[in-house]
């Protein structure tokens, strides 16, 4: 079935410093959502994104869909604090969502 | 999301016994899922329910399952409780016509 790949799997950063998480699929997918999940928290809905080459931006994040609908990222400039927490892609397919493991975020003040 | 309610928060039970967790939504969804969380194994889905007669086996369904009492409530029932189904559970609600799912805070479910 339907796999998505998320990587990394973990990162560290510094307060201040980039931090980006990549999401691929070996199919084309019709969208790709991002959510956020705090420690102690529940997943929570960042965004979508439906069309090809599309890019979004939410202050210090920006989103990006391939263009062939087969890959999309997270990019965060400048971390805070506030940042921490594990990322997650996932692809819709109007039934369900396929998840990827996700990117635990670190960030040392 | 306050829209989704889960109870019990936290429980601890024993090898063997049965147990339910429920989940309440107002956001008036007709889709519901429930799914478990274990470290470095992201979220996976248990079962998931487009109405009250539409129940839908996830990727990891044997050893639970699952009653869709109204629209607005989806239980999850672990029949005889095992050690490895120790994780954090959590139900979501979608609507139709957008694949976003909001999240309830979940229930943290230990095994003895």
């Amino acid at each position: 079935g339907q796999q998505v790949m998320q990587i990394p799997q973990y990162q560290h950063v510094q307060e201040g410093e980039d931090f980006t998480t990549y999401c691929n699929s070996s199919t084309t997918l019709s969208n790709i959502q991002w959510y956020k999940q705090r420690p102690g928290g529940h997943p929570v809905f960042l965004i979508q994104l439906v069309k090809s080459g599309e890019v979004k931006k939410q202050k210090r994040l920006t989103f990006q869909f391939g263009e062939a609908k087969k890959n999309s990222s997270l990019h965060i400039t400048a971390t805070q604090t506030t940042d921490v927490g594990t990322y997650f892609c996932a692809a819709g397919n109007n039934r369900k969502l396929i998840w990827g493991l996700g990117t635990s975020l670190a960030v040392n003040p | 999301d306050a829209d989704v309610t889960q109870t019990p928060r936290n429980r601890i039970t024993k090898t063997g016994k049965r147990i339910m967790l429920e989940c309440s939504q107002t956001k008036g969804h007709d889709r519901m899922y429930w799914y478990r969380q274990d470290p470095g194994l992201g979220l996976r889905l248990i079962y998931y329910s487009f109405d009250v007669k539409d129940i839908n086996k996830g990727e990891i369904s044997d050893g639970y399952s699952v009653s869709r009492q109204a629209q607005a409530k989806f239980s999850l029932s672990l029949e005889s409780a095992i050690p490895n189904q120790t994780a954090l559970y959590f139900c979501a609600t979608k609507g139709s016509s957008t694949d976003t799912q909001y999240f309830g805070p979940g229930t943290r479910l230990t095994v003895l």
